[in-house]
This record gives C-alpha cells, sequence and structure tokens, in this order.
C-alpha cells in the first residue's frame, strides 16, 4: 500500500463548475498537508498548505483536511481553463522534511 | 520562497552518455532534493543533497548512477550516468528550509535519451 493515494484522474469539468480533489494517506505521522499545481512542462508550485486538521481558504481555493479519516481535499470553486493542470496532493511529519507526494491528478476545465 | 532556477531545462542525450543538472537557490537552504518524475507519474525521491557530505540515496537509487555535488547551501548538481532510453524523465531540484513546512521547486530538466 502506497503511503499516499490519489486518483491520477482525468478529471474533465465544465468552466464554472466545482471540483473536488481527494487523497487518502495511511501514515497518522504526517501533520504537514500541501497542494501543489503543476502545469505542462513545469515544476509543481505550492497552491496551499494546511497544519493538522481542519479547513484553509484561499479564493477559490478551499483546503481539507479531516486526520481521522486520513483524508484531505481541495476544492476549486466557479473552476476556469486556467486551472487547468495536475495537482499534487503532498505530506509530511512533525520534521517537516522528506515530503511524499500523490500521484496527482491530472485535471481539465472546458470552456 | 524560494527563487530556484534549474538547467538544462532540456536535453536529448546518447546512451550511453552523461548529463549533469544544476540547481540554483537564490538563498540558502537546508535542505535540497532530486526528484524524477517520469511520464504520467509522481514524483520519485532520488536522493537528499547534503552541504558538506555525501548525498542520501533512497531505495532504488545508487550514487554511481546518479552523483551528486552540494558544495554550498545555494548550489547542486545531479549528474545522470551512462544513460540508457528508461532514464528519459523530468528531474527536479527542490528546497526545504530548516522549520519550514513546504518545498519549493524548479522548473525541472525534460532528459530524452535516444
Amino acid at each position: 500500500q502506497k503511503e499516499v493515494e490519489q486518483d491520477p484522474g482525468p478529471l474533465s469539468v465544465p468552466e464554472g463548475a466545482i471540483v473536488s480533489l481527494n487523497c487518502t494517506y495511511s501514515n497518522s505521522a504526517f501533520q504537514y498537508f500541501m497542494w501543489y499545481r503543476q502545469y505542462s512542462r513545469k515544476g509543481p508550485e505550492l497552491l496551499m498548505y494546511t497544519y493538522s486538521s481542519g479547513n484553509k481558504e484561499d479564493g477559490r481555493f478551499t483546503a481539507q483536511v479531516d486526520k481521522s479519516s486520513k483524508y484531505i481535499s481541495l476544492f476549486i470553486r466557479d473552476s476556469q481553463p486556467s486551472d487547468s493542470a495536475t495537482y499534487l496532493c503532498a505530506m509530511s511529519d512533525t520534521g517537516g522534511f522528506k515530503t511524499i507526494f500523490g500521484a496527482g491528478t491530472r485535471l481539465f476545465v472546458k470552456a | 520562497s524560494a527563487v530556484i532556477s534549474q538547467k538544462p531545462s532540456r536535453d536529448i542525450c546518447q546512451r550511453g552518455t552523461s548529463l549533469t543538472i544544476q540547481c540554483q537557490v537564490d538563498s540558502q537552504v537546508t535542505m535540497m532534493f532530486w526528484y524524477r518524475q517520469q511520464p504520467g507519474q509522481s514524483l520519485t525521491l532520488i536522493a537528499t543533497a547534503n552541504q558538506g557530505s555525501e548525498a542520501t540515496y533512497e531505495s532504488g537509487f545508487v550514487i554511481d548512477k546518479f552523483p551528486i555535488s552540494r558544495p554550498n547551501l545555494t548550489f547542486s548538481t545531479l549528474t545522470v550516468s551512462n544513460m540508457s532510453p528508461e532514464d528519459s524523465s523530468i528531474y527536479l531540484c527542490s528546497v526545504e528550509d530548516q522549520g519550514a513546512t513546504e518545498a519549493f521547486f524548479g522548473q525541472g530538466t525534460r532528459l530524452t535519451v535516444v
């Protein structure tokens, strides 16, 4: 079993839709949870990070962490074609080093 | 956040040759990492580049194949040695600073071995 599981997709949605991206994990020591966005032919860029459980909102993006279920989510409201990218979840333990990544979900937002 | 310059951005190489990838950071950072991302796959950690000592390699990666240098706190290189088509991949350097929680990435090097 992988430490982090993420459906690779692809996920295709119409413009304006609400997108839900999810990851599950097995290591209860993880405390820091990140979402990275990777455009084609680019390196991953940090989109959001959350410490421990709870929600965090930034514009159209909301990150949720449920440590009891070992489940994290990223919601994108009013999705735009420019949101088309691969989204990778990532997490690390309290030490903060050696981040573990999910497989990434490819998202296509159609105009 | 750290700004990372990675080069070359892409290269096409003959099998049996070696390629050295450079990673330059605009500030001193504690940890530098090298990842491989094969087509359609997630990031796989190759090694942690330690300043002043040998790199720490993950299972399945060895120093003879992927020698790494880290001469100071802002620079590292990864060499892909004796390349074969199976080494065709994107190679990314990443940095994390002491006490920080997120990683920052270079733009990646797209390597094609023919």
